[in-house]
């Protein structure tokens, strides 16, 4: 079975600029999960998703982050403009959906160095 | 929300020594708790859990007691190796009821030959 894949898997961008990262969660796993940890730090909830809806963005600093799941699918996050505190590496995890073990699946990370 | 927190690490062993790694919880009610493992390079992954209190989760020589009176869920291995090098985090559920998890800082292991 894939696992969830994300790319790129490394970023580097001067402040201001934008970025945008992707991820294919495990097939037929309706909720999906951006995280981002800071060097140091555990992860941290951005957004949650349930097929292709929010479920939670109280966490997501709106006025440069976004996020969408088109489909239900695959799912991209966008920072514009970077900030240097947005130097991280971002999570993307998934689980199914149905009675629910708790269990996170997550990708390999995309790790942003702003500049 | 629910909180957890970790022992601070770096923590270095050498080959076959015992280890622990402490996790204490703030929670509402008696939530599941878990340890995530995370190897150089590799995503994080799901290393053992506990659902209620005095349960024991176990994994590849790990083990974690849920322990509602000390409100702790400290991870231990009797032997580790060279190949348990890596971060671990312990985490809960942010809200009672909920599958959002918030983690702890991490302890980044590492085991010497």
């Amino acid at each position: 079975e894939a696992g969830v894949a994300q790319s790129p898997r490394y970023k580097i961008i001067e402040k201001r600029q934008s970025v945008a990262f992707w991820c294919n969660p495990i097939s037929g796993h309706a909720t999906l999960y951006w995280y981002q940890q800071i060097l140091g730090q555990g992860p941290k909830l951005l957004i949650q998703f349930q097929n292709n809806g929010v479920v939670d963005d109280s966490q997501l600093p709106k006025d440069r982050f976004s996020a969408e799941r088109l489909k239900g699918v695959d799912s991209t996050l966008k920072i514009q403009p970077a900030k240097l505190e947005d130097s991280a590496v971002y999570l993307c995890a998934s689980s199914p959906q149905g009675p629910n073990t708790g269990e996170l699946f997550f990708g390999e990370g995309s790790r942003l160095t702003v500049l | 929300g629910n909180s957890v927190t970790q022992m601070e690490g770096p923590v270095t062993l050498s080959e076959e020594a015992f280890l622990t790694i402490n996790c204490t919880y703030t929670a509402t009610g008696y939530p599941s708790l878990f340890w995530y493992v995370q190897y150089p390079g590799e995503g994080l992954q799901l290393l053992l859990k506990a659902t209620k209190a005095d349960d024991k989760g176990s994994n590849k020589g790990f083990e974690a007691t849920y322990r509602k009176e000390t409100t702790s869920f400290h991870l231990e291995k009797g032997s580790v190796q060279v190949s348990d090098s890596a971060v671990y985090f312990c985490a809960l559920p942010r809200r009672t009821g909920s599958y959002q998890l918030t983690f702890g800082k991490g302890t980044k292991l590492s085991v010497i030959p």
